[in-house]
């Protein structure tokens, strides 16, 4: 299973755009990228996910490069509501059926008036 | 859609005691997840079902926790004998299908803590 790399910790001001970037140097072929949120005493909650190029809705955009070593979560225009921990994961679709999220530490968000 | 659902949402007890975690996933849901997120760290699948079948329990302290899932709906997790290491959040999620592209829907989670 591919393993991602993302800044342990980001912070922002309400208003701007936020970019974080996940590096997964050893994903494969049939590996999806999916991104999640949580909030505090919450649990995770499904962002976005992409296979390449770039994929937008309503809350986020995922940009992937054609290598697909590497992927961007775009949050576009936060607000102290968007503090959260933002999770960077790959699975693979086709592995027999079976959906295994591995969650690495995620990348700490803080949104600042 | 009522979404996942878990209790008790906290729980103390101390070293050496037993506890159980109910789970009820989104109906319909074929696929859930048990996951152990200690403080600070990201969430850490302990074991898997797809209905009433165990599809990956590699992460299971199986000396400690056991799991079942009743006629492939609700879950319970148990920990008998509970550790100091044992206090974290124990969080549910539940998904349609299989397949790494079906998004996982988690619950609130329980908070453990072992003294």
């Amino acid at each position: 299973l591919a393993k991602t790399t993302q800044p342990i910790s980001m912070d922002s001001y309400e208003g701007q755009e936020v970019n974080i970037t996940c590096s997964h140097n050893n994903i494969a072929t049939n590996d999806y990228i999916t991104w999640y949120q949580q909030f505090p005493s919450q649990g995770p909650r499904f962002i976005i996910q992409g296979y390449k190029t770039k994929v937008t809705n309503e809350v986020a955009s995922l940009f992937i490069p054609a290598d697909r070593k590497s992927s961007t979560l775009s949050l576009p225009r936060v607000s102290l509501s968007d503090t959260a921990v933002y999770y960077c994961l790959v699975g693979d679709m086709f592995s027999g059926g079976y959906n295994k999220l591995i969650f690495g530490a995620g990348t700490r968000l803080a949104v600042h008036p | 859609e009522a979404g996942v659902a878990q209790s008790p949402r906290y729980k103390i007890i101390e070293k050496r005691q037993s506890v159980a975690f109910w789970c009820n996933p989104i109906s319909g849901h074929a696929t859930l997840y048990w996951y152990q997120q200690i403080l600070g760290q990201g969430p850490k699948l302990l074991i898997q079902f797809q209905n009433n079948g165990v599809v990956d329990d590699s992460q299971l302290p199986k000396d400690r926790f056991s799991a079942e899932r009743l006629k492939g709906v609700d879950s319970t997790l148990k920990i008998q004998p509970a550790k100091l290491e044992d206090s974290a959040v124990y969080l549910c999620a539940s998904s349609p299908l299989e397949g790494a592209q079906e998004t996982q829907y988690f619950g609130p989670g329980t908070r453990l803590l072992v003294l």
